[in-house]
């Protein structure tokens, strides 16, 4: 079966205390990985795309990287208004060429 | 542009009880889906639809209809209330196919 994985479930940051999440997948044949913002209350507002190993993408202070197997999103010198779920979704080539299989999200709070 | 439009934003259904989830988007998006958030949980996806009068099934089916008679509008219907649907329900768009780059304000579903 598809996994999508992510970790960790919470992280809570000091401003300014740069990490990253992970999202790793179990599947052959990766169509494309993708990075969505979720705030409380509100559904997922779309951030990057990934297509291929080594690809990078940035906004502001977040940076997507894609391997084989993971995808890891940066945050340098987080701010409190970057606190919000992140989620990660995953598009195979295997079964249904149409459907995304999302993670259970990472819960980030930034403190001041 | 509003996006995608969904109501009610919240609704408390009996047992048994049936109802209509709305979802509208006016731009002109060919792709649209529906998709269950459970806490601890992915997004999970119920039904797609590629174009007007075509619709497929998701990951979640068992409980839920749909149909598309225009580009605009997705309504969600449940044909039997039951508690294991309390949930919240999030309608999304794309121009063709996923990844879904809009996604609603969200319906929570309480099933008593």
């Amino acid at each position: 079966e598809d996994q999508v994985t992510q970790s960790p479930e919470a992280l809570r940051l000091q401003e300014g205390e740069s990490s990253s999440l992970n999202c790793s997948y179990t599947v052959s044949g990766l169509r494309g990985l993708f990075w969505y913002r979720q705030d409380p209350g509100k559904g997922p507002e779309f951030l990057f795309t990934l297509y291929s190993a080594g690809e990078e993408k940035e906004k502001e202070r977040l940076k997507a990287t894609l391997t084989k197997k993971e995808s890891f999103l940066h945050i340098t010198a987080p701010k409190p208004e970057d606190s919000a779920t992140y989620l990660c979704a995953v598009l195979f080539s295997s079964g249904s060429a149409r459907q995304l299989t999302f993670g259970s999200g990472t819960q980030l709070t930034v403190l001041p | 542009n509003a996006g995608v439009t969904q109501t009610p934003k919240f609704q408390v259904l009996k047992t048994g009880q049936s109802m209509t989830l709305q979802c509208a988007q006016d731009m002109n998006h060919e792709y649209m889906s529906w998709y269950r958030q459970d806490p601890g949980m992915g997004l999970r996806l119920i039904h797609y639809s590629v174009g007007a009068g075509i619709t497929d099934q998701g990951e979640v089916p068992n409980g839920y209809n749909v149909s598309r008679s225009t580009t605009e509008d997705f309504p969600l219907r449940l044909l039997s209330a039951a508690p294991s649907q309390t949930s919240v329900y999030f309608c999304a768009s794309s121009l063709q196919g996923p990844p879904e780059a809009f996604f609603g304000q969200g319906t929570r579903l309480t099933v008593v």
